[in-house]
């Protein structure tokens, strides 16, 4: 069965201040991991997904397969991060996506 | 503007009653995925078709169903509607089948009074 575990419901740092939002998945087959994003209870949008290895508006994430995790990072976070932040992992074949709890991200000035 | 398109963005209706909701995907993308937000239970996975055929279903209650046209917009039908359905429906949709994310829709409010 896919499971993807956020532990934190919400994280708050300083503007400036490094992030790391955390994510653990358990599944047993090959994992395909993304990030999404969500402001304001608006439409979810892709942050990052494991195959590209990009990097978005600072945002970086490393799947470690041996931690099971795939948490994401930014050095210095901005105002403008403060969002949901969900960690999703497909299934063989792509028939779904799970999705973790999320975690809130707050940055203050 | 995502490319994925849901109407309505708001409905409001009564217990008992039933609604349809409506999505139209990604120009190109055959994938169409339903799940629904909610504040205590998070992101949970509905149903997903592929061109036309069902795929996957997850904790769908029998109250509701869903189907994909030929022309790939899909519907989500939810009856007998319970003060506990109100909750932000998002359809995603993807081409092939998805190994490139989700592209989302802005979702559907829908409240049950």
């Amino acid at each position: 069965a896919q499971r993807v575990t956020q532990p934190e419901k919400l994280l708050s740092v300083f503007k400036g201040a490094p992030v790391e939002l955390k994510c653990n998945y358990s599944y047993s087959g090959s994992p395909e991991l993304f990030w999404y994003v969500q402001y304001s209870r608006q439409r979810l949008q892709l942050l990052l997904r494991h195959i590209s290895r990009e990097s978005i508006k600072g945002f970086t994430a490393d799947l470690n397969k041996g931690e099971t995790s795939f948490h994401l990072k930014k050095p210095f976070a901005q105002e403008e991060d403060s969002a949901m932040y969900y960690c999703a992992l497909g299934n063989t074949g792509f028939q779904k996506l799970v999705f973790g709890t999320g975690t809130r991200l707050l940055v203050s000035p | 503007d995502s490319g994925v398109t849901q109407t309505p963005k708001h409905l409001i209706t009564a217990t008992g009653q039933r609604v349809t909701l409506r999505c139209s995907p990604r120009s190109g993308d055959l994938s169409v995925y339903w799940y629904q937000q909610s504040l205590d239970q998070g992101l949970q996975f509905l149903i997903h078709y592929y061109n036309g055929e069902e795929r996957a279903k997850g904790n769908i209650l029998e109250r509701f169903s869903a189907q994909q046209f030929p022309d790939l917009h899909s519907e989500l039908n939810l009856s007998s509607l319970e003060l506990g359905d109100s909750a932000l429906y998002f359809c995603a949709s993807s081409g092939s089948l998805g190994g490139h994310g989700y592209t989302f829709g802005s979702g559907t409010r829908l409240t049950v009074v």
